[in-house]
């Protein structure tokens, strides 16, 4: 079946735009997962929802990190006001239950911002 | 909070040789994974191991959790297993896992 989508794969944005970044978890999976990975570092956690629910939010840097999952499917990670510092790859995984092992990741978003 | 060490963090190998990578971890963890970033950047879980040993082809893993480490063992290496490796823990399975810095592996045929 189907694995983990991120949509743009690339994006780049100049310093002050806003982005969204998109990313399609595997289907009926419950939990959902966004990381940040600066080049030769590994992921950094950002946030987790359970469904539509957003259990944790602690990794997001500051408040112009945003993230959404509305309908506990597809989510969106909003950034606001982007700074160069916010280059990274962002990652998205998800797992099939709440309280599950295994997390698949999607491909990476990579931003770049000029 | 969660602090993960690996080493080595570089290693180079001829095509069929063996290696053992470390994951040492600050505190104990029930959600232990270890990864493998390939070249193009995509994330594979390997295993899901917070405690004994599993293997998978030839790779195999163990977790001494009282001891608060990991072992990733791969054997007779193909330059398909180049990349970087990674392993992540947690204090529960549904909770967010730190990662290490990764062991970034290059086999040579």
């Amino acid at each position: 079946g189907a694995g983990v989508s991120q949509s743009p794969r690339y994006k780049v944005a100049k310093r002050g735009q806003d982005v969204a970044l998109r990313c399609d978890p595997i289907s009926g999976h419950v939990s959902l997962f966004w990381y940040q990975q600066a080049l030769g570092q590994g992921p950094e956690f950002l946030t987790y929802f359970q469904n539509e629910a957003q259990l944790d939010k602690s990794g997001l840097p500051s408040d112009r990190f945003f993230a959404e999952r509305p309908e506990g499917s597809v989510s969106t990670l909003k950034i606001q006001r982007t700074q160069q510092e916010d280059s990274a790859v962002y990652l998205c995984a998800s797992s099939p239950w709440a309280d599950t092992d295994t997390q698949y990741f999607g491909p990476g978003t990579r931003l770049t911002v000029l | 909070g969660i602090q993960v060490e690996q080493s080595p963090p570089d290693l180079i190998l001829q095509e069929g040789a063996n290696s053992t990578l470390r994951c040492n971890f600050s505190d104990s963890v029930n959600n232990l994974q270890w990864f493998h970033q390939n070249p193009w950047g995509q994330l594979i879980n390997l295993f899901y191991i917070p405690s004994g040993t599993k293997q998978n082809g030839r790779l195999s893993a163990t977790t001494v959790a009282t001891e608060r480490y990991s072992l990733l063992y791969i054997s007779s290496s193909q330059t398909t297993d180049s990349g970087v490796y990674f392993c992540a823990g947690g204090y529960s399975s549904a909770s967010k896992i730190i990662f290490g810095s990764g062991t970034r592996l290059s086999i040579r045929p």
